[in-house]
């Protein structure tokens, strides 16, 4: 089976700009979070989304957003993006809520220019 | 004052020591993470535990809730252990996960 896979892998904007970022999670997994990680930091919590529904979400401000589809991908979008928005952007999936096993895929390298 | 915190942020190691990496907490939890982080991003879960010890490999993690303490101890370390090995801490039925800064651990041979 296939792990958690993300796209694409490396991305340049430049301020103001919007950006898309997805994610699909190992077959199975209903559950999806998002992460973001700045050079040199441990990550931090953006979203989680089970079942298609929020269920989390972190200190991020309204300029993030994200959905899951029925399949149980997730699209993580930035808008008005910032310099500070540089960062890894890393997605897990699990099979649920409640504490179980996360499974990550390798992130999202975000440069804004 | 982060709620998670890791010590040392950075180890060196020779092959073949005993590597001991720590992990306080400041607030209560239904679960601790070990993670592993290589170089280009990729995150390894290794452990999720909520209470006394779990054993994997070369791989030991151990918790004391009433401490709110956590180690991580790899045994006979290689130089493929070298990561940043990364303690988050969730507190309730969702991901948001609270992660300390990391450790990084070099292994030389």
């Amino acid at each position: 089976d296939a792990g958690v896979t993300q796209s694409p892998t490396h991305l340049i904007k430049t301020r103001g700009q919007q950006v898309t970022l997805r994610c699909s999670p190992i077959s199975g997994h209903k559950s999806v979070s998002w992460y973001q990680q700045v050079l040199g930091q441990g990550p931090q919590f953006i979203f989680q989304y089970y079942e298609k529904e929020e269920r989390g979400r972190g200190n991020f401000p309204d300029r993030f957003s994200a959905r899951q589809f029925p399949n149980y991908s997730s699209e993580l979008n930035v808008n008005a993006l910032l310099l500070g928005d540089s960062a890894l952007y890393l997605c897990a999936s699990s099979s649920g809520t409640h504490n179980e096993k996360l499974f990550f895929g390798s992130g999202t390298q975000l440069s804004v220019l | 004052k982060n709620e998670v915190e890791q010590s040392p942020q950075n180890l060196t190691a020779q092959e073949g020591e005993f590597i001991t990496i720590n992990c306080s907490y400041s607030v209560g939890i239904s679960a601790l993470h070990w993670l592993q982080q290589h170089p280009g991003g990729g995150i390894v879960s290794l452990f999720m535990l909520s209470s006394g010890k779990k054993k994997h490999g070369r791989l030991i993690a151990t918790i004391n809730i009433q401490e709110k303490h956590s180690s991580l101890h790899i045994t006979a370390s290689h130089p493929r252990d070298s990561a940043v090995y990364i303690c988050a801490v969730s507190g309730g039925s969702n991901y948001k996960l609270t992660f300390g800064k990391g450790t990084l651990l070099t292994v030389n041979p």
